[in-house]
């Protein structure tokens, strides 16, 4: 069956711009995860969702970072005035059973900002 | 903060030979999971060791886990160009916490 899809693939935008990030996670799996990887260095977290809600926010680096998922499934990562910092693969995953089991990852979206 | 560190950071073997990688952490654990990084893309969990188990293994994968020493390898026998990547521990601290990945270590397999 379909994995964890994530759009774009790869997103430029220029520092102080917006963006956002699509996760379409493996139908039926309630609980949906993002995380962040530099180059050289293991997913860091930063935000769980168990269904509509975010369970657990606390991997957000500060206020510029948001994320939704409405209908609990799509759930979307916002970035709002993109620093060069920000630069890095985010990564989304999901689960069907409860937290510390395994995760299903997609394949990430590169973000670069110049 | 990273609660699990793999060792070693890089490793390069021939094809055929064994590959062990480490994992040390600081905390208990409810349970600790390995998985793999192909370049460019996403992670894909390999295996799964609950803090009650000691040893696991699943085909050319062997976990171990040590609870004392607060460590565990992961031993790929056998091993294939195929098996070129990047490998994660994870820990789980229970159900309050998210899953925590080390930095990870490189692997190498050369023909």
């Amino acid at each position: 069956g379909a994995g964890v899809s994530q759009t774009p693939s790869n997103k430029v935008t220029e520092k102080g711009k917006y963006v956002e990030l699509r996760c379409d996670p493996i139908s039926g799996h309630t609980a949906l995860y993002w995380y962040r990887q530099s180059l050289g260095q293991g997913p860091e977290f930063l935000i769980y969702f168990q269904g509509t809600g975010a369970a657990d926010d606390s991997g957000l680096p500060n206020d510029r970072f948001f994320a939704v998922r409405p209908e609990g499934s799509v759930s979307t990562l916002k970035i709002q005035r993109t620093e060069r910092g920000d630069s890095a693969v985010y990564l989304c995953a999901s689960s069907s059973l409860a937290r510390g089991s395994p995760l299903h990852f997609g394949n990430g979206t590169r973000l670069t900002v110049t | 903060s990273q609660q699990g560190e793999e060792d070693p950071q890089a490793l390069s073997i021939q094809e055929g030979e064994n590959a062990t990688m480490n994992c040390s952490y600081k905390t208990s654990i409810n349970n600790l999971q390995w998985y793999r990084q192909n370049s460019g893309r996403g992670l894909v969990h390999l295996i799964l060791i609950r803090s009650n188990e000691r040893e696991k293994h699943s085909g050319r994968l062997r976990v171990t886990l040590d609870t004392s020493k607060k460590s565990s390898s992961l031993l790929i026998t056998a091993s294939r160009a195929a098996d070129t990547a990047s490998y994660f521990c994870a820990t789980d601290l229970g159900s309050y916490s998210t899953l925590t990945f080390g930095k990870g270590t490189m692997l190498l397999v050369s023909p």
